[in-house]
């Protein structure tokens, strides 16, 4: 069975630009959660899609965006970037919604220039 | 919101010791609490996780413990092998509608010497 897949693997933009990010989550999981991993914050949560739906939102600007399409493919969207944004997003791929076993990718190293 | 502060930052030992990294977490409502391996450069693994109905799990050489009243958990890595070595981040998910959402600790720098 496949794991996650994130593309692309890197990512280079310059500010204010805009960036989208895909996840592929396992075979046969419904639910996609989103990460942001820097080294001065850690790893933190960003969205979960359950059946197309958001369920839960972290912390984020509004600039921070996602949705989920009906095969659970994923994908986020960072409009308007900035130096900051630069981090590992990491997706995260469970069977279903709530309090089971989550799965990350390899993540999506982006740098904001 | 759901807070985990994890301890201790970073953590040396020597190979066939134990290490021993603790966490404690704010939201009553949590029920379920993953360990994640992350080596350099790579993705977070699921390592082991317990869930609120049961104090302890154990996995060859690695247990974690929860003590719900205290809101702790702990993760043990008995006979440890410089493979080991990795940051290891504690998680707790959130109550209510956010059973999803998982709050993770800083991460704790594991450092085993053969």
């Amino acid at each position: 069975k496949a794991g996650v897949t994130q593309t692309p693997r890197y990512l280079i933009k310059t500010r204010g630009q805009q960036v989208t990010l895909s996840c592929s989550p396992i075979s046969g999981h419904r639910s996609v959660s989103w990460y942001q991993q820097t080294p001065g914050q850690g790893l933190q949560f960003l969205f979960e899609y359950f059946s197309e739906t958001q369920r839960n939102k972290g912390n984020f600007p509004g600039r921070f965006s996602g949705r989920q399409f009906s095969n659970s493919r994923s994908e986020m969207n960072v409009s308007t970037l900035e130096l900051g944004d630069s981090a590992l997003y990491l997706c995260a791929s469970s069977l279903q919604y709530m309090n089971t076993e989550a799965f990350f990718g390899q993540g999506t190293r982006l740098t904001v220039v | 919101g759901e807070n985990v502060e994890q301890h201790p930052s970073t953590l040396s030992v020597q190979e066939g010791d134990s290490a021993v990294i603790k966490c404690t977490y704010s939201d009553s409502a949590s029920n379920y609490f993953p360990w994640y391996k992350q080596e350099l450069g790579k993705r977070p693994q699921l390592i082991i996780d317990i869930r609120s109905n049961v104090g302890e799990k154990k996995d060859q050489r690695i247990a974690v413990t929860l003590n719900k009243t205290a809101k702790h958990f702990s993760l043990h890595i008995t006979e440890t092998q410089p493979e080991d070595s990795a940051v290891y981040f504690c998680a707790a998910n959130s109550g209510g509608t956010s059973y999803g959402k998982l709050t993770f600790g800083q991460g704790t720098i594991l450092t085993v010497h053969p």
